[in-house]
């Protein structure tokens, strides 16, 4: 089955610093990775997916299949990053798109 | 470009109680997802529903149902709540073309006392 840890409940830096979220995932196949956003009193919202190769606020994560890992990463904490950050996998299991989100990291950037 | 909209925001039942939780889906949207979150957890699938069809569902038992309407608008129904149900429930709707781009509601709390 497959699983989505995020090892870290919190995280805190301060602003400025480099943030590194992580994530790690177990599946034999090839996946598909999205990191999740929800800022406080807003809903969930996608942040980014691994099949996009993009950067969304400064954000990037590089899908590493052999260390199974899909870290998120930004440079420069923002105070406007503080939010929980969830990890999730998207498989094709007979016709439909099951998502196994992780529990989530609260990032706290200190000002 | 209307969102995903749930309803109610909250509600709190007694233990063996049938709840109805409702969502309306963004527009265009032919998929919804069922999500339970326990406080401190990620979201938990429950189910997803096609073009008023179930076509998948994660280990939940079969007291959690649900429908989808002809205008893709959904419902989750519980029977026999038990005080683990306590969660906040979310669904999101996306489009079958890219089922993966998934917007969510703000979702139901339901307390079970």
């Amino acid at each position: 089955a497959q699983r989505v840890t995020q090892p870290e409940k919190l995280l805190s830096v301060f602003k400025g610093a480099p943030v590194e979220l992580k994530c790690n995932y177990s599946y034999s196949g090839s996946p598909e990775l999205f990191w999740y956003v929800q800022y406080s009193r807003q809903r969930l919202q996608l942040l980014l997916r691994h099949i996009s190769r993009e950067s969304i606020k400064g954000f990037t994560a590089d899908l590493n299949k052999g260390e199974t890992s899909f870290h998120l990463k930004k440079p420069f904490a923002q105070e406007e990053d503080s939010a929980m950050y969830y990890c999730a996998l998207s498989l094709n299991s007979g016709g439909y798109q099951k998502v196994t989100f992780g529990i989530g990291t609260k990032l706290q950037v200190i000002p | 470009e209307t969102g995903v909209t749930q309803s109610p925001t909250h509600l709190i039942k007694t233990r063996g109680q049938q709840v109805t939780l409702r969502c309306s889906s963004q527009s265009g949207h032919n998929t919804v997802s069922w999500y339970q979150q326990a406080l401190g957890q990620g979201p938990q699938f429950i189910f997803q529903y096609y073009r008023e069809e179930e076509n998948g569902r994660g280990n939940f038992p079969p007291r959690f149902s649900g429908l989808q309407f002809p205008n893709y608008s959904s419902e989750l129904n519980v029977n026999a709540l038990e005080l683990d149900d306590s969660a906040l429930y979310l669904c999101a709707s996306s489009h079958g073309l890219d089922p993966d781009t998934q917007y969510f509601g703000p979702g139901t709390r339901l307390t079970v006392l």
